[in-house]
């Protein structure tokens, strides 16, 4: 089953912009990550938060975690046309072994220029 | 860098054919993942491998086996393709857990189309 699930399922803002995309999983959690996908590509790793952590910034990104309310989100300052990709969390819970992660359904960002 | 290639980018079968799909790390990753892809429900975990010669089943294996005898190297099978997996398939390695360290690499992907 899927554990992560994004909100909203599909943005569009314009060049310069701020975008926020958020993500909500249902157990305990060792890390979760951002991945980023250009149409039919492989995904690309953006960026991890631990359990403990509660922010992490790299670059334009921005990741926020509250374990309380299981959810993450990523907000990218400043967009720009090139930042149009689709976007999963994914979540190492746990209860799971071996690193596996748990992927979501992923938001799909259009930045216009 | 990190380099995980599959064989294919698109590849089209007939119902019934058995199919290989190849995936090749070049990091000495222990992990090695395929999922597929579909529109609406994210990306699925299919096998995991921890070592070679070891396998795992993810969230939906049916109609998939696997084989990984060289480390560098994870091999996802159709024993006989149908048209319901037709799909996107993703490979993705990453470092055993006793590195600390947890992202995943991904391929480029392989497009299959079974008619």
């Amino acid at each position: 089953s899927q554990q992560g699930e994004e909100d909203p399922q599909a943005l569009s803002i314009q060049e310069g912009e701020n975008a926020t995309m958020n993500c909500s999983y249902k157990t305990s959690i060792n890390n979760l990550q951002w991945y980023r996908q250009n149409s039919g590509r492989g995904l690309v790793h953006l960026i991890l938060i631990r359990s403990n952590e509660r922010e992490k910034h790299s670059g334009r990104l921005r990741v926020t975690l509250d374990t309380s309310k299981k959810s993450s989100s990523l907000l990218i300052t400043a967009s720009r046309a090139a930042d149009t990709a689709s976007y999963f969390c994914a979540t190492d819970a746990k209860e799971t072994s071996g690193s596996r992660l748990t992927f979501g359904e992923g938001t799909q960002l259009t930045v216009n220029p | 860098d990190v380099k995980v290639t599959q064989s294919s980018r698109y590849l089209v079968k007939r119902t019934g054919e058995k199919v290989f799909l190849e995936c090749v790390q070049d990091m000495d990753h222990e992990n090695m993942f395929w999922y597929r892809q579909d529109p609406g429900l994210g990306l699925r975990l299919i096998y995991f491998s921890y070592d070679v010669k070891m396998k795992e089943k993810g969230d939906i294996p049916e109609g998939y086996s696997v084989s990984r005898e060289k480390k560098e190297r994870f091999s996802l099978i159709l024993e006989s393709a149908s048209t319901n997996q037709t799909s996107m398939y993703l490979c993705a390695s990453s470092l055993g857990w006793l590195a600390g360290t947890y992202e995943q690499y991904f391929g480029p992907g392989t497009r299959l189309t079974v008619t």
